[in-house]
């Protein structure tokens, strides 16, 4: 059980385009979802929380205008790069939020944008 | 505030020695959780292991082993006759408080095991 999914698992695309990032929990409902980003080498950093039918909270310094979230149902978040750039390339990978605390990752995804 | 510190930035063992992971984390709620994740070159993180504050019971699950002591803030990971499949980086993570469900992250240490 807690499985959770991403797709696409790994993204190209060109710089100024948009691309949206699927996350699903397949076994169970998920009221809270987690998103974040890895740099090559680097820690997870978590950019926002998306709850179920309100709006994400941003973490400081993540634009929210630039990475749109959606959490439309209790098994589907999504993330959208707006615009993107090259410095947006990363590995974004979500989260579902389970009971005690705890929270199941899905695969990531790889973007880079050319 | 909540900080989670690995200092070890990349460990290499050579295969079957044993190795220990450091951990130690700064919170000042007395409710939280510990976690272990190990992310393998696929990228996908894999749970290790959730501690809540209340036990400090240490834990052993077949080569690995984990050690928690709350009186110098630590929750060290231990890997006995390592193997080269656990070649991955291990991140410790801390959440609190209870019901919150954020997870902060140490820096990573990313653990190479030579054949």
């Amino acid at each position: 059980g807690a499985v959770v999914s991403q797709h696409p698992s790994w993204v190209i695309c060109k710089s100024g385009t948009s691309v949206k990032i699927e996350c699903r929990s397949l076994d169970f409902q998920a009221t809270t979802m987690f998103w974040y980003r890895q740099f090559p080498k680097q820690s997870l950093m978590l950019m926002a929380t998306s709850n179920e039918g309100s709006k994400a909270t941003y973490e400081q310094g993540v634009e929210k205008d630039k990475f749109l979230i959606n959490h439309a149902s209790l098994t589907l978040s999504t993330l959208t790069v707006t615009s993107a750039h090259p410095e947006d390339s990363s590995f974004y990978i979500c989260s579902a939020g389970g009971g005690l605390n705890e929270q199941f990752f899905g695969p990531g995804t790889r973007l880079t944008v050319l | 505030a909540q900080k989670v510190t690995q200092a070890q930035t990349e460990i290499s063992v050579v295969e079957k020695e044993d190795v220990t992971l450091d951990c130690v984390y700064e919170t000042r709620d007395t409710t939280y959780y510990l976690f272990w994740y190990k992310q393998p070159p696929s990228g996908e993180l894999v749970f290790l292991i959730r501690r809540n504050s209340f036990d400090e019971q240490n834990e052993i699950s077949g080569r690995y082993s984990w050690n928690f002591q709350k009186s110098t803030s630590s929750f060290n990971f231990t890997i006995t006759a390592s193997q080269v499949v656990d070649s991955a980086v291990y991140f410790c993570a801390l959440s609190e408080p209870l019901g919150a469900n954020n997870l902060f992250f140490g820096t990573g240490t990313r653990l190479t095991v030579i054949p």
